[in-house]
């Protein structure tokens, strides 16, 4: 079976720092592994993904995470956080069996 | 191009009553499936569907039924409403199944009194 685990429920961070969400997963075959933002009352929508072509996946508004198979872990960095990153982000692991499984999502707070 | 539609926006159910969430996409993609999420939990899925006349079960199925007579239509029937069943609930589509890019509805906020 397929797992996730996102460490920590809130990040606050200032703006202009380094934004880092922490990912575990859990998978008895190579993972996709993704990454999804949601803002207030919408959908989610997808930030990058892991297809394993490359261990670091850049993403949309400049944010990337390192597949890490030793560390079983997909964290996603942003150099520099922006007001507009304030979100929650959910980390995620899909197989070819079809179930796609979420982690529990971290809310980033960004401090001006 | 629509996308992923979602009906109704927001419903209130009393318990045990009925009711069916719509779940509607024109991007003809046969992956189909639906999440419920609950503050502290994510997204869990409930039922999810690789193709017409083909479903299968996700994390948190019981209470649940769904159907896929279509591509296009993947709707989520509650048979008899819980206050457990309290949620916002998404539908998302995908080209490429699980290893593909969801593209969720807006979602339905339920709530059962």
């Amino acid at each position: 079976a397929q797992s996730v685990t996102q460490l920590g429920s809130h990040v606050s961070v200032s703006e202009g720092a380094l934004v880092l969400l922490r990912c575990n997963y859990s998978s008895s075959v190579p993972p996709y592994l993704f990454w999804y933002v949601q803002y207030p009352n919408q959908g989610l929508q997808l930030l990058l993904k892991y297809t394993s072509a490359a261990t670091l996946v850049k993403g949309i508004n400049g944010f990337e995470a390192e597949f890490k198979k030793s560390e079983t872990s997909f964290h996603l960095t942003k150099p520099s956080a922006h007001m507009s990153d304030a979100a929650e982000y959910f980390c995620a692991v899909g197989n070819q069996g079809g179930k796609l499984i979420f982690g529990q999502g971290t809310e980033l707070s960004v401090k001006p | 191009n629509a996308g992923v539609t979602q009906t109704p926006k927001f419903q209130v159910l009393k318990t045990g009553q009925s009711m069916t969430l719509q779940c509607a996409q024109d991007m003809n993609h046969e992956y189909m499936s639906w999440y419920r999420q609950d503050p502290g939990m994510g997204l869990r899925l409930i039922h999810y569907s690789v193709g017409a006349g083909i479903t299968d079960q996700g994390e948190v199925p019981n209470g649940y039924n769904v159907s896929r007579s279509t591509t296009e239509d993947f709707p989520l029937r509650l048979l008899s409403a819980a206050p457990s069943q309290t949620s916002v609930y998404f539908c998302a589509s995908s080209l490429g199944g699980a290893r593909g890019e969801q593209f969720f509805g807006p979602g339905t906020r339920l709530t059962v009194l």
